[in-house]
C-alpha cells in the first residue's frame, strides 16, 4: 500500500509561470518530508526538505510546504524553466533510522 | 569527488542466474542505501546499512535477495536466484545525514 502517493503523473508549465507538484501521505507518524528531481539514466537528485515543525521552506526558487492536518506537501516553483524539466520525487519518513517512503513520481514539463 | 558509482549500469540474465551489483559511495558518507524501481511501485527502499553495519532490511522482497557492506567503501547487492519480475532499476545511495541521500546513476536490470 502506497504511503506516499503523488497522483498527477505528469504535469506541463509555460516557462515563466508557476509549477505546483503535489504529494499526499497517509502516516501521521511521518516527521521528514523531501523532494527530489530526476534526470532519465541520472539518480534521483536531493532538492529541498521540510520537517513536520515547519509549514514552509523556501531555497531560491523551489519552495515547499506542509500542510500536516490534510497530511499534504507541495512543491512550488517559480518561475518555471526548461531545465526543470525531470521527474519530481516526493519522500516522507519517520525520522532518523526509520524506513524511507517515496512517492511514484510526476513528470514535469516546462515548455519553452 | 567522483559521487556515488555503480556497476554495472546494465545487466541482461537468463531467469536463474545469480546477479551481484556494486556499489561505491561517496568517502566519508555513513550511511548507504539500496532502492529497486519499478514503474509500478516507483522507488522502494530495500535495505540500508549505518557504518558498515545493516539496520533495516524490511524492505528487501524476499530471501533471494542479499546485500553486504565489507567495508566503508563497498556495497553488493545480490539477487539469487534471479526472477523475470526482478527487472527494474536498482540505484544505491550515500550520506552523512539520514535524509538528504546522495544516488548514483543506477543499473538497469533485466531478467530473462
Amino acid at each position: 500500500d502506497q504511503q506516499v502517493k503523488q497522483n498527477s503523473p505528469s504535469l506541463s508549465v509555460q516557462e515563466g509561470r508557476i509549477s505546483i507538484l503535489n504529494c499526499d501521505y497517509t502516516n501521521s507518524m511521518f516527521d521528514y518530508f523531501l523532494w527530489y528531481k530526476k534526470y532519465p539514466a541520472e539518480g534521483p537528485t536531493f532538492l529541498i526538505s521540510i520537517s513536520s515543525i515547519k509549514d514552509k521552506n523556501e531555497d531560491g526558487r523551489f519552495t515547499v510546504f506542509l500542510n500536516k492536518s490534510a497530511k499534504h506537501l507541495s512543491l512550488h516553483i517559480v518561475p518555471s524553466q526548461p531545465g526543470d524539466s525531470a521527474v519530481y520525487f516526493c519522500a516522507a519518513s519517520g525520522g532518523t533510522g526509520n524506513q524511507f517512503y517515496f512517492g511514484t513520481g510526476t513528470s514535469l514539463t516546462v515548455i519553452p | 569527488d567522483a559521487g556515488v558509482i555503480q556497476s554495472p549500469r546494465h545487466e541482461v540474465t537468463e531467469m536463474g542466474q545469480e546477479v551481484t551489483l556494486r556499489c561505491k559511495p561517496i568517502s566519508g558518507h555513513d550511511y548507504l542505501f539500496w532502492y529497486r524501481q519499478t514503474m509500478m511501485r516507483g522507488l522502494e527502499l530495500l535495505i540500508y546499512f549505518n557504518n558498515n553495519v545493516p539496520i533495516d532490511d524490511s524492505g528487501m522482497p524476499e530471501d533471494r535477495f542479499s546485500a553486504k557492506m565489507p567495508n566503508a567503501s563497498f556495497s553488493t547487492l545480490k539477487i539469487q536466484p534471479s526472477e523475470p519480475r526482478d527487472s527494474a532499476v536498482y540505484f544505491c545511495a550515500s550520506s552523512t545525514t539520514w535524509a538528504e541521500q546522495f544516488f548514483g546513476p543506477g543499473t538497469r536490470l533485466t531478467v530473462l
